[in-house]
């Protein structure tokens, strides 16, 4: 199995930062990567599909970039909704395989 | 509006099997794969199973192949996972998804599953 590693595990932050959350993947995966954010209590939510496409309704402030084995996603003047946990997610293959994940905490 | 609703979870001893539903309504659902993934008390994602649109196809993640199967009715818009062989690491909120090329594009909000004696 393709394993994803996240980094950092969890970082602090402030409202107005610029946030850059790394997704590496054990082997190539092409572009075939999706984050998505997820708030306490409460179902995943998908931001970006191949690596860079935003999905609809997301705020522009978010976006993704990479492909191969390196992908990162970046929150430009972070919003004090964007507190959150966000994973990455490939999709090249079976099984599907998530990161660890990352805390952004105030 | 798209909605999935998860049900069947509870407490059940290890060994034991449990069944999961998740009913889907806005959405033509015989379009479309849908998924199960799994989240253990304060830990990560763990993507568990798919199936094809037309039932003809599934896939599934190592630890649970060969005790847990993916069904669905689409005439019910209703997606299942039977879960037999119950492990303790088998706790976790159970999610539906609906899966657009591998991507989940929509989940439900989950149902526990809590595996213990």
């Amino acid at each position: 199995a393709i394993r994803m590693t996240q980094s950092p595990s969890s970082f602090s932050a402030s409202t107005g930062d610029r946030v850059t959350i790394t997704c590496r993947a054990s082997q190539g995966i092409s572009h075939y990567l999706a984050w998505y954010q997820q708030k306490p209590g409460k179902a995943p939510k998908l931001l970006i599909s191949f690596a860079s496409t935003l999905q609809s309704g997301v705020p522009s402030r978010f976006s993704g970039s990479g492909s191969g084995t390196d992908f990162t996603l970046t929150i430009t003047y972070l919003q004090s909704e964007d507190f959150a946990t966000y994973f990455c997610q490939h999709y090249h293959s079976y099984p599907r395989t998530f990161g660890q994940g990352t805390k952004v905490e105030i | 509006e798209e909605q999935l609703v998860e049900s069947g979870g509870g407490l059940v001893q290890p060994g034991g099997s449990l069944g999961l539903s998740c009913a889907a309504s806005g959405l033509t659902f015989g379009s479309y794969w849908m998924s199960w993934v799994r989240q253990a008390p304060g830990k990560g994602l763990e993507w568990v199973a798919n199936i094809k649109p037309d039932g003809s196809d599934e896939n599934y993640v190592d630890s649970v192949k060969g005790r847990f199967t993916i069904s669905r009715d689409n005439a019910k818009n209703s997606l299942f996972l039977q879960m037999n062989s119950l492990r303790p690491e088998d706790t976790a909120v159970y999610f539906c998804a609906r899966d657009l090329s591998g991507t989940l594009v929509h989940w439900g909000q989950g149902t526990l599953v809590t595996v213990s004696s």
